[in-house]
């Protein structure tokens, strides 16, 4: 089953205003990421919180965690027309002794310039 | 230090044709992932190498599929044949062994025609 699942699928915004973006989840985790691809091109991680922490920053981003709700949110702020991309969460799977990440479906962002 | 690295970047075959994707991770990584998005799906896992041996294979799709990591450096990922509903992005992934980022690479697309 999926785990980690973000909401919305697709939002389209006005360049300078804000973009949030949710992500659930189901297991307990041990981390979870946000990662962000451009159309054809490669993933981009972008920020990494661990289940110990509740709010985490990196320039224009902005991540916050509820373990307790499952749920987490990026938040994008003063956006841009480069910001344009599909934005992924991806939370950790411990099995044994190794990890797999596994992601959402993602959420496809438009910012119209 | 060099990233994860992905050849080639694109890939056009014909249905019933092989191809073999090439990944070299970042130098002295055990861990290595391959996943993929197919038709703007969720990204989902493939599988998981540490050093030279299969410790999760669970997400290949069928028998078509052929991962290995010989030596415990490069990976291929061989598809043969290759059938339409393969197309989409490869992308691979390391850490260094109890990491918990993995850096991905950019990705090979693949396009099955």
């Amino acid at each position: 089953s999926q785990q980690g699942e973000e909401d919305p699928q697709a939002l389209s915004i006005q360049e300078g205003e804000n973009a949030t973006m949710n992500c659930s989840y189901k297991t307990s985790i041990n981390n979870l990421q946000w990662y962000r691809q451009n159309s054809g091109r490669g993933l981009v991680h972008l920020i990494l919180i661990r289940s110990n922490e509740r709010e985490k920053h990196s320039g224009r981003l902005r991540v916050t965690l509820d373990t307790s709700k499952k749920s987490s949110s990026l938040l994008i702020t003063a956006s841009r027309a480069a910001d344009t991309a599909s934005y992924f969460c991806a939370t950790d799977a411990k099995k044994t002794s190794y990890d797999k990440v596994i992601f959402g479906p993602g959420t496809s962002l438009s910012v119209i310039p | 230090e060099a990233g994860v690295t992905q050849f080639p970047s694109h890939s056009v075959i014909e249905k019933g044709q092989t191809v073999t994707l090439r990944c070299d991770p970042i130098s002295g990584h055990d861990n290595l992932y391959w996943y993929r998005r197919v038709m703007g799906k969720e990204i989902k896992f493939l599988l998981h190498f540490v050093k030279e041996s299969k410790q999760d294979e669970s997400g290949m799709p069928n028998n078509r599929f052929l991962a290995e990591r010989t030596g415990g450096t490069y990976s291929t990922l061989k598809v043969q044949p290759a059938e339409l509903e393969d197309s989409g992005v490869y992308f691979c992934a390391s850490s260094p062994r109890g990491g918990n980022e993995q850096f991905f690479g950019p990705g090979t697309r693949l396009t099955v025609l």
